[in-house]
C-alpha cells in the first residue's frame, strides 16, 4: 500500500542534544511537509519542499533544518532541541502542490519527540 | 489575519448526528479541507469542498458557503470510534494550508 512513514514513532533526546526525524513515502508526490503539533493545537507547518525546492516558514526558528535527498525521502533536524520542542511531529505530502489539483495533505503517523 | 473558527469541544451522544461548524477569513480561498485526528494520531483526510453545496461521503457529510466563509461538518448514526478531533483547514491564495484549533467531539454511550 501507498503510504506516509514516519520513524521512530517515539523519540526521546537530552536537552540540546541533536536529534533527526525521518520521513519517507511511496506515494510519489511532489511535495513533502514537515509540521510540529503540541496538544490541542492546529498542526504548524515548519517548512515544505515542492520537488527539491524548499520553501521554509517565516517564524519557522533556526534551530530546524530540514534535508530532502530524493523524492522518496525528508528528514527534520533539531540542531539543538529545548523543552518547548517537545511536540508531535508530523510529515505530508501532497501530488502537485501550488495549485495543481486539490492538493490534499496525506499524513504520516507522526513522531512524538519528548525533551528531558 | 487569517482565521480558521471552530468550537473546542462537542458532545453528543451514540446514534445520533452532530454538526461541527467552522469559519473562516483567509486571504483567498482555494478550498476547504475537514481532516480527523484520533488522540496521539496523524490527521486523516476526511472531505475537501471548493464549490457551495453539500457533499455527501457515506455518513459524513460536508457543507461550504463561499460568501459567508462557512462550512460545517455533518456526522451521522454517531459511533464511538468517532470520538476524535475534527480539524477544518482552507488553502488560502498562496495555497497555503490555513488550519484551525480542532474541535474535540466526544461520544457517549
Amino acid at each position: 500500500d501507498a503510504m506516509v512513514i514516519q520513524n521512530p514513532r517515539y523519540q526521546v533526546t537530552q536537552f540540546g542534544k541533536p536529534v533527526t526525524l525521518s520521513c519517507s513515502q511511496t506515494l510519489n508526490h511532489n511535495v513533502m511537509y514537515w509540521y510540529q503539533q503540541k496538544s490541542s493545537q492546529a498542526p504548524k507547518l515548519l517548512f515544505h519542499y515542492y520537488d527539491k525546492d524548499f520553501n521554509n516558514e517565516a517564524d519557522t526558528p533556526d534551530n530546524f533544518q530540514s534535508r530532502r535527498p530524493n523524492t522518496s525521502f525528508c528528514f527534520l533536524d533539531i540542531r539543538s532541541p529545548g523543552l518547548g520542542d517537545a511536540a508531535m511531529y508530523l510529515c505530508a505530502t501532497s501530488r502537485e502542490g501550488r495549485g495543481q489539483g486539490t492538493d490534499t495533505q496525506y499524513f504520516g503517523p507522526g513522531t512524538r519527540l519528548t525533551v528531558l | 489575519g487569517q482565521n480558521i473558527d471552530q468550537p473546542t469541544e462537542m458532545t453528543a451522544t451514540e446514534g445520533a448526528i452532530v454538526q461541527i461548524n467552522c469559519t473562516y477569513q483567509t486571504s483567498g480561498f482555494n478550498g476547504l479541507f475537514w481532516y480527523q485526528q484520533h488522540a496521539g494520531e496523524a490527521p486523516t483526510f476526511l472531505s475537501y469542498n471548493v464549490l457551495d453545496g453539500l457533499e455527501e461521503k457515506g455518513r459524513f457529510s460536508s457543507f461550504l458557503s463561499r460568501s459567508k466563509g462557512y462550512s460545517y461538518l455533518l456526522l451521522k448514526e454517531l459511533q464511538m470510534k468517532d470520538s476524535a478531533s475534527y480539524l477544518c483547514a482552507v488553502l488560502d491564495s498562496n495555497y497555503q494550508l490555513i488550519w484551525g484549533a480542532g474541535t474535540k467531539l466526544i461520544i457517549k454511550p
